[in-house]
């Protein structure tokens, strides 16, 4: 129990449409990051959000966009859905940006993209 | 190319047995972590290693960062079914964010 939530758990999207996750941080905890994890694959980093702004970005295209609250809650929103889009999504909140930061996980979702 | 790579890619041992994985990269970092990941759920940090050479124990499970910090290990003394799981390295690098990228991961299937 890492104490960060993500909703929904699974997800069935068609193919062109859009999808919106959503990500409960741990209290207390102003930064969280946003991943992307294929069938065999470790987690590929999209970006993160640190008090609100966009902290950084991985190699995502703009259809990936996401929004950090004031309540440190957080969403990732993919348009246009692919195929390819199909993974699990991890988002991890940690407090702050420095060196070492423990990072803690949700459970993430499931995305299928048909 | 991945920045991190982890062998081997799968393992399939026998309760009791000893294993190593391995992680390794050509760039220096200033922290290597390891985490396990079980299946439906996230990936659970295990150790953070921070100075060239250190060597950490959990348990059964020893991690060593390499002399270079370009490299590391973990090791399993006497495996259990319990330690099933993803293990999977995440650095961050020298000069860079501090966002960890991580590896492909080892799988590990200890049968009782």
């Amino acid at each position: 129990e890492t104490g960060v939530t993500q909703s929904p758990t699974h997800l069935i999207k068609t193919r062109g449409q859009q999808v919106t996750l959503r990500c409960s941080s741990q209290s207390g905890h102003n930064t969280v990051s946003w991943y992307q994890q294929a069938l065999g694959q470790g987690p590929q980093f999209i970006f993160q959000y640190y008090r609100e702004e966009e902290n950084g970005r991985g190699n995502f295209p703009p259809r990936f966009s996401g929004l950090q609250f004031p309540n440190y809650s957080s969403e990732l929103n993919v348009n246009a859905l692919e195929l390819d889009d199909s993974a699990l999504y991890l988002c991890a909140s940690s407090l702050g940006v420095v060196e070492n930061t423990e990072a803690f996980f949700g459970q993430g979702t499931r995305l299928t993209v048909v | 190319t991945q920045l991190l790579e982890q062998s081997p890619q799968f393992l399939s041992i026998q309760e009791g047995e000893n294993l190593t994985v391995y992680c390794n990269s050509s760039s220096v970092f200033s922290s290597l972590q390891w985490y396990r990941q079980e299946p439906g759920e996230g990936p659970v940090l295990l150790v953070t290693v921070v100075t060239g050479g250190e060597v950490k124990k959990l348990k059964r499970l020893t991690f060593q960062f390499g002399d270079a910090r370009k490299d590391s290990s973990l090791h399993i003394t006497a495996a259990q079914p319990g330690d099933t799981g993803l293990y999977l390295c995440a650095g961050e690098r020298t000069g860079g964010s501090y966002i960890p990228t991580f590896g492909r991961g080892t799988s590990l299937i200890v049968h009782p």
